[in-house]
């Protein structure tokens, strides 16, 4: 069965420390993909990157990147010199396509970032 | 802001009422997805809809149903709830049905059952 984990629940950095958050996840499809959102204090969902399974490029978008590695099944996300703006709970998901032409997304735990000044 | 619009922001109700929940997606999508938030089971994925038709269906309970009309909005509809259904719930357009389309969230429905 498909499955998302982020084991940190909880993290907390100091303002300008680089911070990691790891995501493994778990699908027997070949085809698939691998998101992550940001849900700040204000409670909406925020869409941050979006990974095929195809490619393996690693990305960067101003002070975040990602690190996608299939052979370790994991899409990592790493905020360099993180702000307080920064602090939220950050989520990990994973579509799994259905034969019905929709899909399935998956989510993690979530991992409540906080960026202290 | 995502475009995505959704109605009521907060709900109160009792245990054993229905209630219904209102999703408007971006304009020009015409995919539309329920979730469920709530502390227990974390952010979990109920149904999606695509130009009105039902196309994966998640962890829905039979109590719950939704649909999507002609004109792309979609409603939520809970029945006889139980304390266990208080929650932010969800909803999420896309320009397509697959799994690359991005999704955009509205801001979600918190319901509180009492």
């Amino acid at each position: 069965a498909q499955k998302v984990t982020q084991a940190q629940t909880e993290i907390s950095v100091v303002e300008k420390e680089d911070v990691t958050l790891d995501c493994v996840y778990e699908t027997r499809d070949t085809t698939y993909y691998l998101f992550w959102y940001k849900q700040p204090p204000s409670g909406e969902l925020v869409f941050l990157i979006r990974r095929n399974s195809f490619d393996e490029q690693n990305e960067i978008s101003g002070r975040y990147s990602w690190n996608f590695q299939k052979s370790t099944s994991s899409f990592n996300f790493t905020i360099t010199a993180s702000q307080v703006v920064d602090s939220a709970v950050y989520f990990c998901a994973l579509s799994e396509i259905k034969n019905t032409g929709g899909f399935k997304t998956i989510f993690g735990a979530g991992t409540r970032l906080f960026v202290k000044a | 802001d995502s475009g995505v619009t959704q109605t009521p922001k907060h709900l109160i109700t009792a245990t054993g009422q229905r209630v219904t929940l209102r999703c408007s997606p971006r304009s020009g999508d015409l995919s539309v997805y329920w979730y469920q938030q709530s502390l227990d089971q974390g952010l979990q994925f109920l149904i999606q809809y695509y130009n009105g038709e039902e196309r994966a269906k998640g962890n829905i309970l039979e109590r719950f149903s939704a649909q999507q009309f002609p004109d792309l909005h979609s409603e939520l509809n809970l029945s006889s709830l139980e304390l266990g259904d208080s929650a932010l719930y969800f909803c999420a357009s896309s320009v397509g049905a697959s799994g690359r389309d991005t999704q955009y969230f509205g801001p979600g429905t918190r319901l509180t059952v009492l």
